[in-house]
């Protein structure tokens, strides 16, 4: 199985910050990696997919780049509605695997 | 507008059976793999299951291999999954997510969830 390492686990920040979540897996998974936001009560939304590409509707002030297995989500500058957990998945193999999130709060 | 709506989840003792299942609207259901993903209280996002458009190929987790089926009927525009031999650490909320081949393989629709525990 791919193993995923995301960091950190948890991160507090600012309106407006720049905040950047990393996420390392054990082998390359080629452009199968995606990031997604979680918020209690509400259905996870895809917000990256195949490493870099925003998913419809998502604000351009977030962003993924990476390659081979080292990621990264960035937040250009971080919005109220963005405090929520992320997590970045693999589809590369059979069983996609989850990072074990990052949970964004409010400093 | 895309919508998946889970149901059948609740409370069942461990060695016991549930069917989870979901209906799928605003797209053409036969067109995508589907998926099964689970969240245990406090814990992260796992992948249970994937299945095919047609149904001909399914993949599981290994920890539900031989206790859990995924299934789908594209009339119904629905996708099920029976657990059986259920333990508590099956104990999670479980969402039904549209699979999008080609673009990162990524889920890009999830439902609401349906909670399931497996208690005594």
């Amino acid at each position: 199985d791919i193993q995923m390492t995301q960091s950190p686990s948890s991160l507090s920040a600012s309106i407006g910050d720049r905040v950047t979540i990393t996420c390392r897996t054990s082998q390359g998974v080629r452009s199968f990696l995606n990031w997604y936001q979680l918020k209690p009560g509400k259905a996870p939304k895809l917000l990256i997919y195949a490493v870099s590409t925003l998913q419809s509707g998502v604000p351009s002030r977030f962003s993924g780049s990476g390659s081979g297995t080292d990621f990264t989500l960035t937040i250009s500058s971080l919005q109220p509605e963005d405090f929520a957990t992320y997590y970045c998945q693999q589809s590369s193999n059979i069983p996609y695997t989850f990072g074990q999130g990052t949970n964004l709060e409010t400093k | 507008e895309v919508q998946l709506v889970e149901s059948g989840g609740g409370l069942v003792q461990p060695g016991g059976s549930l069917r989870l299942s979901c209906v799928a609207s605003g797209f053409t259901f036969n067109n995508y793999w589907m998926t099964w993903v689970r969240q245990a209280p406090g814990k992260g996002l796992e992948w249970v299951a994937n299945i095919k458009e047609d149904g001909s190929e399914k993949y599981y987790v290994d920890s539900v291999k031989g206790r859990f089926t995924i299934s789908r009927d594209n009339a119904k525009k629905s996708l099920y999954l029976q657990m059986s031999s259920l333990r508590a650490e099956d104990t999670a909320v479980y969402y039904c997510v549209r699979l999008r081949s080609g673009y990162g393989d990524s889920l890009d629709y999830w439902g609401q969830g349906t909670l399931v525990t497996v208690s005594s």
